[in-house]
């Protein structure tokens, strides 16, 4: 059963750490997207790569987050030094071109 | 920045009863997608629509593309309790922003047995 994996789950962090959250798209799948979710802004594009090649980070915040793929098979969403009003879901989801997204369990995030 | 609209914001029936639920924009997309969230879960797909006034049934989901490209419906029928969850639209543009859909803010669904 295909699926897309992050890692960890959960993270709870202090304030000022560095944080990388690990995913693993679904194999044969060329389009990576982080989203960010909270109750306030709702899914929030944070990023998203085709062919491992970032195409559009437009919705992450330049100065803390980086987002990078380092092969095919691994997508990382990294915040240093991280802040309480990250605390949030980050979601990592795959596709393969088309509009549709295959999205995995999330990463949970508490910046305390 | 494009807008989705999705209402209602949450719905509390009974099982068994059908639902109704939609998103509207302010711009048109070319992709209307519909997911289900569960509690602790990532949105999964129900339905991908890709044609104005194409109607898609998944079960007993039933989405419609609206045909001015600025909506789409969603419709839950016989509800049951597992269908309890938030409900997300997503409208996708094609052309240079192909990557991007935006989504809207969820209809969250409460089945009272």
């Amino acid at each position: 059963d295909a699926r897309v994996t992050q890692t960890p789950r959960h993270k709870v962090t202090e304030m000022g750490q560095e944080v990388t959250m690990r995913c693993q798209p679904i194999l044969g799948h060329n389009t990576v997207f982080w989203y960010r979710q909270t109750m306030m802004q709702g899914l929030e594009l944070l990023a998203y790569f085709r062919n491992r090649a970032p195409l559009d980070d437009s919705g992450m915040p330049k100065d803390r987050f980086s987002a990078e793929m380092p092969d095919a098979t691994l997508a990382t969403l990294k915040i240093q030094p991280s802040e309480p009003r990250d605390s949030a879901v980050y979601f990592c989801a795959s596709g393969q071109g088309s509009p549709e997204a295959f999205f995995g369990q999330g990463t949970r995030l508490t910046v305390v | 920045g494009q807008q989705l609209n999705q209402s209602p914001q949450s719905m509390f029936i009974q099982e068994g009863e059908d639902v109704s639920m939609n998103c509207t924009s302010s711009s048109i997309f070319n992709t209307w997608l519909w997911y289900k969230q569960d509690p602790g879960e990532g949105p999964v797909l129900l339905i991908a629509l890709y044609k104005a006034g194409e109607l898609t049934s998944n079960g007993r989901l039933t989405a419609q593309f609206g045909i001015t490209r600025k909506d789409s419906f969603l419709n839950i029928s016989a509800s049951i309790p597992s269908d309890v969850g938030i409900y997300f639209c997503a409208g996708h543009p094609g052309g240079a922003n192909a990557g991007k859909s935006t989504f809207g803010d969820g209809t969250t669904l409460t089945v009272k047995p």
